[in-house]
């Protein structure tokens, strides 16, 4: 079963920021959190992750919150083609296996 | 430009006649390894592979077979296809840094 908890879809308007919240109250000390999005049934596609510290790169900002239970993903100024499903998803350092959830289903108005 | 390639992007066959789906990448990853995405279930992984010659089974591994002989390939051979492999398949592969990139897709129709 998925470790993370997303709500299911979310809306945002062209240019302003999306945040997108995910649980992970199970967490442990070793998982990183990582985020990817699938625009339509494209493949997923790398955005993003961390471990304990904020992060940020050409595509978004990942804030982790202290006790690492929870995270919004931050996409600064969203566009139409940020439409997508954005899946969170905590990993073990050494386990490369990835479980997936259902992720949230953002769709960004004009 | 890195990539994962898979073909094909498309395929409808009957069940039973054995079928490969390939995947290469470019990267020169050690990890790589097959999911199916059927709606309301997410991705699945099938297998995956640590390096040359290691594979193993993931959570679906079922009707599937994999085969790692060099680096960058990774093909899936389904060697009896029935309809309930009916489904979205990617490959995947990573290598120390960063996250996984996938493939464009495959999309399988077993009648």
């Amino acid at each position: 079963d998925a470790k993370t908890t997303q709500p299911t879809s979310m809306d945002c308007a062209e240019g302003r920021a999306a945040n997108l919240p995910c649980n992970h109250s199970t967490i442990s000390g070793n998982e990183y959190v990582y985020w990817y999005r699938q625009i339509h049934s494209q493949g997923p596609q790398y955005i993003i992750h961390g471990l304990k510290n904020n992060e940020t790169n050409e595509m978004a900002s990942l804030i982790i919150t202290e006790d690492r239970k929870s995270s919004t993903l931050i996409l600064p100024h969203a566009t139409l083609r940020d439409t997508a499903v954005y899946y969170c998803i905590v990993r073990e350092g050494n386990n490369r296996k990835l479980i997936w959830g259902l992720g949230t289903s953002l769709a960004v108005n004009p | 430009e890195a990539q994962v390639t898979q073909n094909p992007r498309y395929l409808i066959t009957v069940t039973g006649k054995k079928l490969t789906v390939t995947c290469s990448q470019n990267m020169n990853h050690e990890y790589m390894s097959w999911y199916r995405q059927d709606p309301g279930l997410g991705l699945r992984q099938i297998y995956y592979s640590m390096n040359v010659e290691v594979t193993d089974k993931g959570d679906v591994p079922e009707g599937y077979k994999v085969s790692r002989k060099e680096k960058r390939n990774f093909p899936l051979i389904l060697e009896s296809p029935s309809p309930n492999q009916t489904s979205l398949y990617f490959c995947a592969s990573k290598g120390i840094n960063y996250g996984y990139t996938f493939g464009s897709g495959t999309r399988l129709t077993v009648v």
